[in-house]
């Protein structure tokens, strides 16, 4: 079955420091790429998406490239803020239209120190 | 933005008895519905999908007599725990999906904390 594998945590930078956070998967098929976050106390929201090999999510200053030869969605930011603390899930959703049954992988927790 | 509210945060509840959580779309009707677990450095595990009107479809391994799923409205779903036991005890998130939104197929609820003595 569909499986997604993230750098397991928690990593800790300072500020203005650069960020990768690694995404793997297995999946049959063509699937879409996410990236969630889950700020301290709140739900999980959607950072950025990839629906296809080659294209690039980005929002907030954060990047991730769906790379289909190495299945790989790796999170990048290239100067993180104390804001930017949270736990950072990668997920996957089957192709074929149904974009919305997720297999997340464990989560990174990221903490950015002043 | 689209809003999912989930009641409670966290529950302590004693081995045997049942316990309740809700999930809420506020600003939109979500005719599906999807309830995770998580477990302490775990992934989220998709334990059902809810649809508004009919029978929740539990994924593999997914006790359905012990989590029961409603969905009778389009802005509430609710896991029931029932029986519950101390191995029970984890963190529940429900999701829902926007048939209008373009970005964000899922909105999640800030999860419900279960807590079994």
């Amino acid at each position: 079955g569909d499986s997604v594998t993230q750098m397991e945590g928690p990593v800790t930078l300072s500020e203005e420091a650069f960020l990768t956070i690694n995404c793997t998967y297995t999946a049959t098929g063509y699937p879409s790429l996410f990236w969630y976050v889950q700020y301290p106390g709140e739900g999980l929201q959607l950072l950025l998406k990839a629906t296809k090999a080659d294209d690039k999510g980005s929002n907030k200053g954060f990047e991730a490239t769906y790379r289909k030869e190495t299945t790989s969605f790796h999170l990048e930011k290239g100067s993180v803020q104390v804001s930017d603390s949270a736990v950072y899930f990668c997920a996957l959703s089957p192709g074929g239209g149904s974009n919305y049954k997720l297999t997340f992988g464990k989560g990174t927790l990221l903490t950015v120190n002043p | 933005g689209a809003v999912v509210s989930q009641h409670p945060s966290r529950v302590i509840c004693k081995s045997g008895t049942s316990v309740k959580i809700e999930c809420r779309s506020l600003d939109f009707q979500a005719t599906t519905m999807f309830w995770y677990r998580q477990f302490p450095k775990q992934s989220l595990m998709l334990m059902a999908t809810s649809n508004e009107g009919s029978k929740a479809t539990y994924e593999q391994g997914v006790e359905k007599d012990k989590f029961l799923i409603n969905h009778a409205s389009l802005t509430l779903s609710t896991l029931t725990v029932t029986s519950a036991h101390p191995e029970d005890s984890s963190f529940y998130i429900c999701s829902a999906r926007d048939p209008a939104g373009v970005n964000s197929p899922l909105h999640f609820g800030n999860g419900t904390r279960l807590t079994v003595t």
